[in-house]
């Protein structure tokens, strides 16, 4: 079983759609990053969380320490919001989840 | 400025090749890691430089090889590559590894390597 999962491993959504995807973990953590990877390579960081909410702009993480959960939600999502979701955690180094590549079409 | 600068975008060498990667940061971070990402795949942790001294080898095969010649740069140099190496390599800076995973880690762009 990996340390990190994602799910779902794919998600299509009709522009205006409210988005979650989650992520569960296995081990002890200091942090859990939320990452953006667009095609073409570029990791982005959205979030770092050790603990309760965070939101910027129409992103929201969240996380549960006790239930060893978190989620990114997406509000009105948009097409350029069409990216690979990835869920990492964060002790000395980051464990990566899967990813979620999501497709948001007009 | 918050820019992790990789070159080249993209490389395509031999397998008999000596080719380098390269990693620039200005942000003042002294941590330093290489990744390699297989497509459809997350990255996979290579190389950590904390200080300009390398902290953790992933069981990184010898024919790649890090270097950090000062703390804003960080090199990978590619000898005698097998084809299944072509990937995207990543080059991330964070501010310390004493941080922990408080640390956030700013990614380059990537270098997309194929041998052939």
């Amino acid at each position: 079983k990996n340390e990190v999962e994602q799910s779902p491993q794919n998600l299509t959504a009709q522009e205006g759609e409210f988005i979650t995807i989650n992520c569960s973990y296995s081990v002890g953590i200091s942090a859990l990053h939320w990452l953006q990877q667009h095609p073409g390579g570029g990791i982005v960081s959205l979030f770092m969380l050790s603990s309760g909410k965070k939101k910027h702009g129409r992103l929201i993480a969240t996380i549960n320490i006790q239930e060893k959960h978190s989620s990114l939600h997406i509000t009105a999502s948009h097409p350029r919001d069409s990216a690979v979701y990835i869920c990492a955690v964060a002790r000395n180094d980051m464990r990566f989840g899967a990813g979620t590549r999501l497709t948001v079409k007009p | 400025d918050t820019e992790v600068t990789q070159t080249p975008k993209h490389l395509v060498m031999g397998m008999t090749n000596k080719k380098s990667l390269k990693c620039e940061q200005h942000m003042g971070h002294r941590a330093m890691y290489w990744y390699k990402q297989k497509a459809k795949k997350p990255p996979e942790l290579m190389f950590v430089y904390s200080y300009e001294k390398l902290s953790i080898n992933e069981s990184v095969p010898s024919r790649f090889s890090p270097e950090c010649p000062n703390s804003s740069l960080l090199n990978l140099h590619l000898h005698a590559l097998q084809p299944e190496d072509s990937a995207l390599y990543l080059c991330a800076s964070s501010q310390a590894l004493a941080l922990g995973g408080l640390n956030i880690q700013y990614f380059g762009a990537g270098t997309r390597l194929s041998v052939l």
